[in-house]
């Protein structure tokens, strides 16, 4: 499978909103309601920040929310706070056990 | 606490070999997939390798297939994954994952670090 498509870099002000996107196929996105997304700081593992398009784990705040229209996905980070730069990767699954990934936004607080 | 912690990365020269381990806490180990998720430098996530909650089921991106094993230890509370006729690249920050269903990864280690390099 090929990798989906993000934008290399989003930014925005601090209390703004910004919402990075994450284009597929029929085949992973658009196919299936199991599109995740995770945070990446400098040198840290990834964090899982939605799953299943549009569920938050315990503990990550409602200023991030995800959505999905056909093969695209998005993550919205509302009320941008400093500590949301980051590089934010999606993935989906693709069926048969296989799973693909964008190749990163990175997201700048101006 | 969920805890996952790897270890056995390093320096290694093309065709050579290298297990990695993950020792995990904090949970119920044998009720989850477990996956191996590396990031080559300054690239993006390339899913490796999983395994059913008995190790009955692996399954491998095909780069890899023929060369890399993955396996666990319930009783250890433990994934490993033995990487053979290692290849340049190979070289990537390996994490070991959770996988909470579909391939959605909850949480995550820190990652060891594998150089393939003459």
């Amino acid at each position: 499978q090929s990798a989906l498509t993000q934008p290399p870099s989003a930014s925005g002000s601090p209390g703004q909103s910004v919402a990075i996107s994450c284009t597929g196929t029929s085949s992973d996105v658009g196919g299936y309601d199991y599109v995740s997304w995770y945070q990446q700081h400098p040198g840290k593992a990834p964090k899982l920040m939605i799953y299943d398009v549009n569920k938050r784990p315990s503990g990550v705040p409602d200023r991030f929310s995800g959505s999905k229209s056909g093969n695209t996905a998005s993550l919205t980070v509302s009320g941008l706070q400093a500590e949301d730069g980051a590089d934010y990767y999606c993935g989906s699954y693709a069926g048969s056990n296989n799973v693909v990934f964008g190749g990163g936004t990175k997201l700048t607080v101006l | 606490e969920v805890q996952l912690v790897e270890s056995g990365g390093g320096l290694v020269q093309p065709g050579g070999s290298l297990r990695l381990s993950c020792a995990a806490s904090g949970f119920t180990f044998s009720s989850y997939w477990m996956d191996w998720v590396r990031q080559a430098p300054g690239k993006g996530l390339e899913w490796v390798a999983n395994i059913k909650q008995d190790g009955s089921e692996k399954y491998f991106v095909d780069s890899v297939k023929g060369r890399f094993t993955i396996s666990r230890d319930n009783a250890k509370n433990s994934l490993y994954l033995q990487m053979d006729s290692l290849r340049v690249e190979d070289t990537a920050v390996y994490y070991c994952a959770r996988d909470r269903g579909a391939h959605t990864y909850d949480f995550w280690g820190q990652g060891t670090l594998v150089t393939v390099s003459s």
